[in-house]
């Protein structure tokens, strides 16, 4: 079965830039879309279509693709973006078509 | 603005079924493909099904196939997922996730319900 692997954390220093990738075989021939989600709340999208920004989130918040791996970067770096982010694609490739998670990835504002 | 409000906790035993609402207002369900996602304890969020306008047809993750219906009474803009012979880990939050900027294959799910949580003890 379509598989998309994160890092199971990431850690990084309030102002610091944060990158948390995203890999997989069909990624880089369908889109990618990423979600935040703290504790206790639905998921948010914060970048669709790889590198667009729904309404409302930070321009700190940009995506990226280069072959096989996506990535989510999170510049400036603040505490309120403590969270787990998901990665999602389409995965019309396989026999049956569906979407497809990441496992997620925790980030962690030291 | 749109909202989708779901259905309140349900406790249930193994071997029974569950069904989730998902009222939709600021749109009506005809413009929406929605989908259903859920979340056990700890751990990711698992897509269970949805409409895909690319197709024009529900799609059910393989694992669900044969114990999940998605329904929809579009007179009251209520979406419904039923779950049936639960296991105990089928304990979860489950969500109904839409887009209302258009087909979620190309603009992901912008819209998500609180969740509800339904546990199988028993």
């Amino acid at each position: 079965s379509y598989v998309l692997t994160q890092p199971p954390s990431v850690s990084v220093a309030p102002g610091q830039t944060a990158r948390i990738t995203c890999g997989g075989n069909n990624v880089g021939s369908t889109s990618v879309h990423w979600y935040q989600q703290k504790p206790g709340q639905a998921p948010v999208l914060v970048i669709y279509y790889d590198s667009d920004r729904p309404s409302g989130i930070p321009e700190r918040f940009s995506g990226s693709k280069s072959g096989s791996t996506a990535t989510l970067t999170i510049s400036r770096v603040e505490a309120g973006d403590e969270a787990d982010y998901y990665c999602q694609v389409w995965d019309s490739v396989s026999d049956h078509s569906k979407w497809v998670f990441g496992g997620g990835t925790k980030l962690t504002v030291l | 603005q749109v909202q989708m409000v779901q259905s309140g906790a349900e406790v249930k035993k193994p071997g029974a079924s569950v069904k989730v609402s998902c009222k939709v207002s600021g749109y009506t369900l005809n413009e929406l493909s929605m989908h259903w996602v859920r979340q056990a304890p700890g751990k990711g969020l698992e897509w269970m099904g949805g409409f895909d306008p690319e197709d024009g047809k529900k799609i059910d993750a393989q694992r669900f196939q044969g114990r999940v219906t998605m329904t929809e009474d579009t007179s009251t803009d209520t979406a419904y997922m039923e779950l049936s012979s639960l296991r105990s880990d089928d304990t979860a939050v489950y969500y109904c996730a839409t887009s209302i900027v258009g087909a979620p294959r190309y603009y992901g799910m912008d819209v998500w319900g609180q969740g509800t949580t339904v546990t199988v003890s028993s």
